[in-house]
């Protein structure tokens, strides 16, 4: 099925601990996003690529990094996890940036 | 500063109609969204509106005036299943979407 996966679907990490969000889509969109949800505001961008290979800064970047070795793949890294990162993530794909429909993923839900 | 705005709540009966209102305050504009999110998943695309006046999907209605900064989706003959959260989202000048917090939309019986 054709479409945007995201895993693990729920974890629960130790403060400190290194953890990786994967995203993977097969849609061969050219623009990819990692967003935070959390209660009462709305979606926050935390990192985004507009084309493999590059990437750039969000909203809240801060505590995160990604890559974007190829058109598929758009992990997100906390290098070392706090608790104010407990949160909803969800990773996003487009064919163009911001202008055309986001397909979400089903979200990884993250607590710290 | 950049700003969606939509109201936090709405409650409406099975097979109203319901309003749901964004204003937004942006540098530039380059499109209006809105995504439907049910609890606990992700959201999924319902409209665009890029230009003023009325888009019309089956049961759901997307209007927009660019002038007023202004923006409504329009839900007719509710059912039960259009419990969730609205989200309405500009693409600014620089191409960057502006996400509002959502509306959560009660239907009751």
């Amino acid at each position: 099925i054709a479409g945007i996966t995201q895993a693990p679907t729920s974890q629960i990490l130790a403060a400190g601990r290194r953890m990786t969000l994967r995203c993977t889509q097969d849609m061969r969109h050219n623009a990819m996003y990692w967003y935070r949800q959390d209660l009462g505001l709305g979606l926050r961008l935390i990192h985004y690529s507009n084309t493999a290979g590059t990437t750039g800064k969000g909203e809240v970047p801060d505590g995160y990094s990604v890559s974007r070795a190829n058109t598929d793949d758009f992990p997100l890294t906390l290098a070392s996890a706090v608790p104010s990162q407990t949160s909803v993530y969800f990773c996003a794909s487009s064919d163009s940036q911001n202008t055309g429909e986001l397909f979400f993923g089903e979200g990884s839900r993250l607590t710290v | 500063g950049q700003n969606i705005d939509q109201p936090t709540e709405m409650t409406a009966t099975e097979g109203a109609i319901v309003q749901i209102n964004c204003t937004y305050q942006t540098s530039g504009f380059n499109g209006l969204f809105w995504y439907q999110q049910h609890a606990g998943e992700a959201p999924t695309f319902l409209s665009y509106n890029v230009l003023d006046g009325l888009e019309e999907k089956g049961r759901f209605s997307s209007f927009l005036s660019r002038s007023k900064g202004y923006s409504y989706l329009l839900l007719k003959e509710l059912q039960m299943k259009d419990s969730a959260s609205y989200l309405c989202a500009v693409t600014d000048s620089n191409y960057q979407l502006i996400w509002g917090a959502g509306t959560k939309l009660i239907i009751k019986p």
